[in-house]
């Protein structure tokens, strides 16, 4: 069975410190999808990325960056100088290889406070 | 581009009432449509996918049903809520190839009384 561990239920920081939100990842496919959302206040799940098993490349994007390493089953994701709008909970999730339909199992998520 | 609907954004219910949610996907089409619903707390539990109309795939056996009488409609309903069918439910699509990136809606809050 799949699962994704999120174990940081909350993390509060102040305005411009960096943040890690850990995700480790347990799955029997070779093949498989990796996520993360960020779900603001309003409650929309808004998509972040999506890296797929096979490219362990990091990745940036703005203050954003990813750490793939498929050695320790982990897919952590950092923010850089922190701002009040990244406040939000943030959703690591899991896809499975499928003959139809891309079911997402997902972790429990990590509260962010960004304080002023 | 492509977009996704859901209503009501909120809805007050008294225990034992029927339930209809609504999902609409605009731009696309034959997409895969799912149900989730995120309990207090935080966690999203996956409830219902569709492949195509009439194809509905259950999750997790509960009261709940869905249907998908249109191409781009998915609907979650239930004849008699429970208390604890109260959450944040979220709809959520994709193109209809393997392994694509799921989009959410707004989600509607639903509470039961």
């Amino acid at each position: 069975a799949q699962k994704v561990t999120q174990a940081q239920t909350e993390i509060s920081v102040v305005e411009k410190e960096d943040v890690t939100l850990d995700c480790v990842y347990e799955t029997r496919d070779t093949t498989y999808y990796l996520f993360w959302y960020k779900q603001p206040p309003s409650g929309e799940l808004v998509f972040l990325i999506r890296r797929n098993s096979f490219d362990e490349q990091n990745e940036i994007s703005g203050r954003y960056s990813w750490n793939f390493q498929k050695s320790t089953s982990s897919f952590n994701f950092t923010i850089t100088a922190s701002q009040v709008v990244d406040s939000a909970v943030y959703f690591c999730a899991l896809s499975e290889e499928k003959t139809s339909g891309s079911r997402l199992t997902f972790g429990e998520g990590t509260q962010l406070t960004v304080n002023p | 581009s492509q977009t996704i609907h859901q209503w009501p954004a909120t809805l007050v219910q008294p225990v034992g009432s029927p339930l209809s949610l609504e999902c609409t996907v605009e731009g696309t089409s034959n997409p895969n449509l799912y149900w989730y619903r995120q309990a207090a707390g935080r966690g999203l539990q996956l409830l219902f996918y569709s492949v195509g109309i009439g194809q509905i795939s259950s999750e997790v056996p509960q009261n709940l049903s869905a249907s998908r009488p249109q191409d781009r409609q998915f609907i979650l309903s239930s004849k008699k809520l429970l208390l604890s069918d109260s959450g944040f439910y979220l709809c959520a699509w994709t193109p209809p190839a393997r392994e694509e990136t799921q989009y959410f809606g707004p989600g509607t809050r639903l509470l039961v009384l």
